[in-house]
């Protein structure tokens, strides 16, 4: 049973532009929404988490939108670089289990020139 | 330099071999986690471990078998069983109420079963 719905599975941007990636749970006793990184070959990485007591996060470029009663959030890449090429996934967790991830089904990004 | 290594980053199995995937981890972690990755699919929870001779089976364990004898060092091994083994195998750990669920990756194996 797939409890994080990540949209869209593959994503074209412009150089500049605006990547947004969204997913949506149905767990409400997730409490922990990170957003991972992964280069072709290579382990993901930690890219930027939320907690459901704030409605946005926002590190350098990226950031995270939080909408509790509609259980979504999503991920926004300002200023989109060829660099940010990559497969980008969301997670959630719940408090009191072990800090196990259920995560999206991933979002490859390509950013063109 | 800490961090996860696992091994090979290739894996080469013949049908029926039992074949064991190597993570080790010097970042003094407590819980140690194996994830398989396949096209489309994100990563599946296979098992995982909060203390040293204990773990559990995550979403996906039918086939695998783990061991947890030191805290470092976290094996897992793919049984004959396993029905369709070729996939990226990732290795994570995190310690649970530190800067919480960030679960740090290793580079990963790639197993193709030949």
């Amino acid at each position: 049973q797939q409890q994080v719905k990540q949209s869209p599975q593959s994503l074209i941007v412009q150089k500049g532009g605006i990547s947004i990636i969204n997913c949506a749970y149905e767990n409400t006793a997730f409490d922990y929404f990170p957003w991972y990184q992964q280069f072709p070959g290579k382990g993901p990485a930690l890219l930027i988490a939320i907690r459901p007591d704030v409605s946005e996060k926002k590190e350098g470029r990226f950031t995270i939108s939080f909408n509790k009663s509609a259980k979504q959030f999503s991920l926004h890449i300002m200023d989109s670089q060829p660099g940010d090429s990559a497969t980008y996934f969301c997670a959630a967790s719940m408090s009191g289990t072990a800090s196990k991830l259920t995560f999206g089904t991933g979002t490859r990004l390509q950013v063109t020139l | 330099d800490g961090g996860i290594t696992q091994s090979p980053k290739y894996l080469f199995r013949k049908e029926g071999q039992n074949v064991t995937l190597s993570c080790e981890q010097n970042l003094n972690h407590d819980a140690m986690y194996w994830y398989r990755q396949d096209p489309g699919q994100g990563l599946r929870l296979i098992y995982y471990s909060q203390i040293v001779n204990d773990f559990q089976k995550g979403d996906i364990a039918e086939g695998y078998s783990v061991s947890r004898e030191k805290k470092e060092s976290f094996p897992l091994t793919v049984t004959s069983a396993q029905k369709n083994p070729t996939a990226f195998y990732l290795c994570a750990s995190t310690n649970p109420g530190t800067v919480r669920d960030t679960q740090y990756f290793g580079p990963g194996t790639r197993l193709t079963v030949l």
